[in-house]
């Protein structure tokens, strides 16, 4: 089975700051592994996802992602943060066995200072 | 054009009425899914279905009840509500079972049971 830890339930950065959310999973296969996020009273969209082909994934809105799989991490990094970033993020992790299942993490709520 | 909806957006009821959510997707997909996503903001696979068919069940109470009348629709439907069934409810759809593929989030359904 498949698992994802989210360390930090909130991160608040300073407008222009870096931006780095931390994401751990545990899988028994190779992994996908992926990055959503969540605006207030909407759905989820996908930032960007790993899927065994390049280790830096580049996603939208400035976004990327380094999958590391000695550290077991797939960790979220923006190198200046917008006022609009602000919002739920949350990583995910699915794989060919699990059933067919994505697993989800707790979220981390983004905070942008001005 | 919407790729996933769901109707109502809002629906406040009282303990012990019957409810459905309507979901559709515009997207050609083969699978669509039902998600349960607390106050906390986590999220809960509840259901999954590929071509019409129940792939994932997860331990949800039996009044609750998928249908999938065509590979396009997921409706919900919600039997004898309780407190407890109060929550934002997200529908999803994918392309195929795939674990590598991205699911596309509806805009939510949040239901409150008075």
């Amino acid at each position: 089975a498949q698992s994802v830890t989210q360390l930090g339930s909130h991160v608040s950065v300073s407008e222009g700051a870096l931006v780095l959310l931390r994401c751990n999973y545990s899988s028994s296969v190779p992994p996908y592994l992926f990055w959503y996020v969540q605006y207030p009273n909407q759905g989820l969209q996908l930032l960007l996802k790993y899927t065994s082909a390049a280790t830096l994934v580049k996603g939208i809105n400035g976004f990327e992602a380094e999958f590391k799989k000695s550290e077991t991490s797939f960790h979220l990094t923006k190198p200046s943060a917008h006022m609009s970033d602000a919002a739920e993020y949350f990583c995910a992790v699915s794989a060919s066995t699990g059933g067919f299942k994505t697993i989800f993490g707790a979220g981390t709520r983004l905070f942008v200072k001005a | 054009d919407t790729a996933v909806s769901q109707t109502p957006k809002y629906l406040v009821t009282q303990m012990g009425n019957d409810k459905s959510i309507k979901c559709e997707q515009n997207l050609g997909h083969d699978t669509m899914y039902w998600y349960k996503q607390d106050s906390k903001k986590f999220l809960k696979i509840m259901f999954s279905y590929n071509n019409k068919e129940l792939i994932i069940n997860e331990t949800v109470p039996n009044r609750f009840s998928p249908k999938s009348p065509d590979k396009a629709h997921l409706n919900l439907h919600i039997n004898s509500l309780e407190l407890g069934d109060s929550a934002v409810y997200f529908c999803a759809s994918s392309q195929d079972l795939k674990g590598a593929n991205e699911q596309f989030f509806g805009p939510g359904t949040r239901l409150t049971v008075l």
